[in-house]
């Protein structure tokens, strides 16, 4: 059972780049979302999905693109890569049964460096 | 909005001590409150959830409570050890599995 799987691990982009990150989930989750964190800022939403079909900005949803056409995979696309995206990306998935049981799981992450 | 603040930012004990890391947040609407645990270059684990029902959860040698209407949490970790330096994230749940984190509690554990 792989949990979530981010890739890359590690990218580096020139500005105006654009790119895409990948996020993957293996546990049938209603709930994906992704996170940003940067040093003495905690994580950020960035945007985030309650089902296939269904997504929605977070908090610093500027600059980022998202879809979910599958239960399973939720990229993150950077239209034009800026300085100031550069951060680790955080994917996650989770759930909430009818009992109000939550489960999160998070991805390794994935480190972004803009130059 | 939420703010969530968690104090104190880095702490440095020797192994064996017990010892309490605070979480407070600004709004009371919450759906739960969780605890992780991020080690280096890591993703996040977690390790406590509380609903907002709760008063606290218990997992070996870690206890969380939450009181709602002082808008505070604390993380009791009992018998310390070097395997627990890590850095400690309260999130809230303000709906739709969405998380509103703390900036961190940085634990060092010296054997």
């Amino acid at each position: 059972n792989a949990g979530v799987t981010q890739t890359p691990k590690f990218q580096v982009l020139k500005t105006g780049q654009s790119m895409t990150l990948q996020c993957a989930q293996d546990m049938n989750h209603e709930y994906m979302s992704w996170y940003r964190q940067d040093p003495g800022m905690g994580l950020r939403l960035i945007h985030y999905s309650v089902g296939a079909g269904i997504t929605d900005q977070g908090e610093v949803p500027n600059g980022y693109n998202v879809s979910r056409s599958t239960t399973e995979d939720f990229p993150l696309r950077l239209l034009s890569a800026a300085p100031s995206q550069t951060s680790v990306y955080f994917c996650a998935s989770s759930y909430r049964d009818r009992g109000s049981s939550y489960g999160y799981t998070f991805g390794s992450g994935t480190r972004l460096t803009v130059v | 909005k939420q703010e969530v603040t968690q104090i104190p930012a880095a702490l440095s004990v020797p192994e064996g001590e017990n010892l309490v890391l605070n979480c407070s947040f600004t709004d009371s609407a919450i759906y739960n409150l969780q605890w992780f645990r991020q080690d280096p270059g890591k993703g996040l684990t977690s390790l406590l959830l509380i609903q907002s029902s709760q008063r606290e959860q218990t997992s070996g040698r870690l206890n969380a409570s939450l009181d709602k209407s002082s808008g505070r949490s604390t993380l009791y970790i009992a018998a310390s050890q070097p395997g627990d330096s890590a850095t400690y994230l309260c999130a809230l749940n303000t709906g739709f599995q969405k998380l509103v984190f703390g900036t961190g509690t940085r634990l060092l554990v010296s054997p």
